[in-house]
């Protein structure tokens, strides 16, 4: 399977700010997603990460605040901007090699904006 | 994707098998079973999945009824490192263009 690192872990943001989160994957996958976990609560997708073209969203989210990129089959950024205390979450990147391998993710950057 | 329903917590005695049930009455024919699970603050981590038949790997084992309505993940041998969330999402799997829903899932506690 797929290995992921995600950077950063973790980061303090003061609101108002924006963080890229990176996610760098060591062999090239065909799809690449965007998480967000709320505290105590399940995973929620945000986007799909294309690439070479916009990020594909799901509903409640959008491309100002969650601007996504993916330059190539390895790596995906997904930025939060203009930060406030609502968007501490954990977000996580995953990617899949195909329908036999089930998707990995990465461990994950843990977001608190103060 | 299909609506999967799972009970919200369980305990299971180190070294017995820990049997976790999902309800996916909606799930369509071509539509898998995937399982994942969430160790405290790390990133979900593949199970196993399945369509029609009973499958197994190093990790577990899956049960799909005959009827695709419901399944069961078998830990054989449960231990403390176990404890997690476990989640069962239906979803497509075709060429790579599937995603993951996510629901509750149901907390496994292991008990010394």
């Amino acid at each position: 399977s797929a290995v992921i690192s995600q950077k950063p872990s973790r980061d303090i943001c003061q609101r108002g700010t924006s963080l890229t989160i990176q996610c760098q994957v060591d062999s090239q996958v065909t799809m690449m997603f965007w998480y967000r976990q709320q505290p105590g609560q399940s995973l929620t997708l945000i986007a799909t990460a294309n690439q070479g073209s916009e990020a594909t969203y799901e509903s409640g989210f959008v491309i100002d605040k969650f601007p996504i990129s993916r330059p190539n089959l390895t790596f995906s950024t997904l930025t939060v901007s203009n930060m406030s205390p609502e968007d501490s979450s954990i977000y996580l990147c995953s990617a899949s090699l195909g329908s036999n391998y089930g998707y990995t993710f990465g461990s994950g950057t843990r977001l608190t904006v103060v | 994707d299909a609506k999967t329903t799972q009970p919200p917590s369980m305990d299971c005695a180190e070294g017995r098998a820990a049997n976790l049930p999902c309800n996916h009455s909606t799930i369509s024919g071509n539509e898998y079973v995937y399982w994942y699970r969430q160790i405290h603050s790390q990133g979900p981590q593949y199970i196993i999945h399945g369509l029609k038949n009973n499958e197994t790997n190093e990790m577990a084992s899956l049960i799909i009824t005959e009827d695709r309505k419901s399944s069961t993940l078998i830990l054989p041998h449960a231990t403390l490192r176990d404890t997690a969330v476990y989640y069962c999402i239906g979803t497509y799997s075709g060429a790579g263009s599937y995603q993951l829903t996510f629901g509750k899932g149901t907390k496994l506690s292991v008990i010394p």
